[in-house]
Formats: structure tokens, C-alpha cells, sequence
């Protein structure tokens, strides 16, 4: 069965410094991979989507960036972390036609 | 771009009282999903619906898709402890990503 696993589950990080979220999948090959936001409170905004290795489309400009390094490995990045990054990020695949499935999560509060 | 509305935006029932969240889209929509995501977990996928007028029903849960396929509609009859969460319909036209709606959190008083 497929598998997704995200980590870390939480996350206190300064105004300033690099960020790196990791996702990866079991179970799957060539798998489209997603990263959402969720704001405390607030519905699902995607950040970034990918349908293979090294490609990457964003879906919002912003102070973030991802790459797909492997197939089944989608990594989220930023240089510099805002206050404004602090929010719940979720990682996701779709196995078409059916629904997304999203790994547990990271809660990253910016401070 | 696509928008897509949900109401409420939050609702508290008695245990036991029937509860239902409404999903509207400014377009026409291909498919529409509805995921559940309890209190401090993630969301998981419950139902798609792609037909218009289609109802699907999960036990106590009833999904419904508007005739011209611009909302839709999540019913849970009877409500008990264990549907307290926040219910998200995410919605596409043909290939294009989906979009989530801004949920409606569900408390259920016992």
C-alpha cells in the first residue's frame, strides 16, 4: 500500500534562517506530489506541485521554494524564513482519479 | 481564478442533530472532493463526485452534487462526537489543479 511520511512534525524556527521539509512516498512510482499551506484556522493554499523529477511548478510566488531531487523525494526550502511562513505544511500525492492523500504534516512557527 | 465558498463557516450542533456544509463554485465544475480533518490532523479524502445531480451516500454521511455542477453538498444525519472536524470540499474544471474551500469546523456538544 501506499505510504507518504513527512517530518518534522513540528518546528520552531527564527525570522531568518533556512528552512528544509522533506516528504517522501512508499508504495508508488511516478506519483504527482504536492506541498500546501494551511494558516491556523483557514482553508488549503498550494504552494507547489510536481509531475516528475526536477519539475517543479509554483503555484504561489513567495519566500519558498521546492524540488524534486528523486522520484518519490519532494523537499520544501526556504533561504531566509518571514513570520508570514508560520503555518501548517502538508505534503501530498494524487492518485488519480481519486482523492489527495496528505502526510501528517509540519507545524512551523516562525519566531 | 477559480473560486470555491463554503457555509458555514463554523457550526455547532447537539449530539445527535443532523448537520450540512455547502459548497459553492463561481464556475462549473469536472469534480468535486470532500475531505474531513480532525482537530490537529491532516486531511483524508472521503468522496468524489463527478456527475451532476449524483448523491453518494457513506453511512451517515450524504454527498450531493448540484445539477449544474456548481455546488455541492455535505449532510450527516445524526450527528455524533466522532464527526467534530473541519469538512473541506476542493473543487476542478478539467486537469486543472484542485481548490479547496476555506472548510466549516463542526463541533458537536455532547
Amino acid at each position: 500500500s501506499q505510504t507518504i511520511h513527512q517530518w518534522p512534525a513540528t518546528l520552531v524556527q527564527p525570522v531568518g534562517s533556512p528552512l528544509s521539509l522533506e516528504c517522501t512516498v512508499e508504495g508508488t512510482s511516478n506519483p504527482n506530489l504536492y506541498w500546501y499551506r494551511q494558516a491556523a484556522g483557514r482553508g488549503l493554499q498550494l504552494l507547489f506541485y510536481s509531475v516528475g523529477i526536477g519539475q517543479i511548478s509554483s503555484e504561489v510566488p513567495q519566500n519558498l521554494s521546492a524540488s524534486r531531487p528523486q522520484d518519490r523525494q519532494f523537499i520544501l526550502s526556504s533561504k531566509k524564513l518571514l513570520l508570514s511562513d508560520s503555518g501548517f505544511y502538508l505534503c501530498a500525492w494524487r492518485d488519480r482519479p481519486y482523492g489527495y492523500t496528505f502526510g501528517s504534516g509540519t507545524r512551523l512557527t516562525v519566531v | 481564478g477559480q473560486q470555491v465558498m463554503q457555509i458555514p463557516q463554523y457550526q455547532h450542533v447537539q449530539e445527535g442533530e443532523d448537520f450540512t456544509t455547502y459548497c459553492n463554485s463561481s464556475t462549473t465544475l469536472s469534480n468535486i472532493q470532500w475531505y474531513k480533518q480532525r482537530p490537529g490532523g491532516h486531511p483524508v479524502f472521503l468522496i468524489q463526485l463527478v456527475k451532476s445531480g449524483e448523491v453518494k451516500k457513506q453511512k451517515r454521511l450524504t454527498f450531493q452534487f448540484g445539477e449544474a455542477k456548481k455546488n455541492s453538498s455535505l449532510h450527516i444525519t445524526a450527528t455524533q462526537t466522532t464527526d467534530v472536524g473541519t469538512y473541506f470540499c476542493a473543487a476542478t474544471n478539467y486537469g486543472q489543479n484542485f481548490v479547496f474551500g476555506p472548510g466549516t469546523r463542526l463541533s458537536v456538544l455532547p
